[in-house]
């Protein structure tokens, strides 16, 4: 069965640090990769999708992804968080038939 | 516009009640979704309906009951629930996959179930 998973349960930053979550998939075949952010008490807001041509995508709000198809992976990245990206992040993955989130990662900055 | 609606916003009820979630969206999208999602985790997958036709039903008790209506509006009637049901519950849109295509699914911002 697809599955997707997230390196980090909880991670916790200060402002300005730079930031990497993690996300492997393990479906070999053609996948539509996506972040998903999650702000406390609002709906889930789609940050960046992959779908196909240049692996690095650039989302919302500074933040980009690398899709590194050897590695099953589709890591989020960005230079610089702020307070306001305190968040749950979703990876998530399609294809085709079916649409798979990971377990999240939650993102604590410290102001 | 990629606005999915949900209402209510906030619903408690009790075991023996029936009450309907809505949710709405206007843009074009021929697929709808319906998720449950507990607090801190990723949201589960209840229902597919593609053409307002169910496709996907994860094995859902038959005390939640989808409806799609038309291809703007799905609904989630509930019946006899208990507790452990109160979560929140999301409705998605998006269009119809095939072979190909992509389907990004948009949210709508959930109503919070609380079952007493």
């Amino acid at each position: 069965a697809q599955s997707v998973s997230q390196h980090n349960h909880h991670v916790i930053l200060s402002e300005a640090a730079s930031l990497e979550l993690g996300c492997n998939y393990s479906y070999g075949g053609t996948v539509n990769l996506f972040w998903y952010v999650q702000y406390p008490g609002q709906h889930l807001q789609l940050l960046l999708k992959y779908f196909s041509g240049d692996p690095l995508v650039k989302g919302i709000k500074g933040f980009e992804a690398e899709f590194i198809k050897s590695k099953f992976s589709f890591n989020l990245r960005k230079p610089s968080v702020q307070w306001s990206d305190t968040a749950e992040y979703f990876c998530a993955v399609n294809n085709g038939q079916n649409f798979v989130f990971g377990p999240g990662t939650r993102l604590s900055v410290l102001p | 516009d990629t606005e999915v609606t949900q209402t209510p916003k906030h619903l408690v009820m009790g075991m023996t009640n029936k009450k309907s979630l809505k949710c709405e969206q206007h843009m074009g999208h021929r697929a709808m979704y319906w998720y449950k999602q507990k607090a801190k985790k990723p949201p589960e997958l209840m229902f597919v309906y593609s053409y307002e036709k169910l496709s996907i039903n994860e094995s859902v008790p038959s005390r939640f009951s989808p409806e799609c209506p038309n291809s703007s509006l799905l609904n989630l009637h509930l019946h006899a629930l208990q507790p452990e049901d109160s979560a929140l519950y999301l409705c998605a849109s998006s269009q119809v996959p095939t072979s190909g295509t992509t389907d990004t699914q948009y949210f709508g911002p959930g109503t919070r179930l609380t079952v007493l």
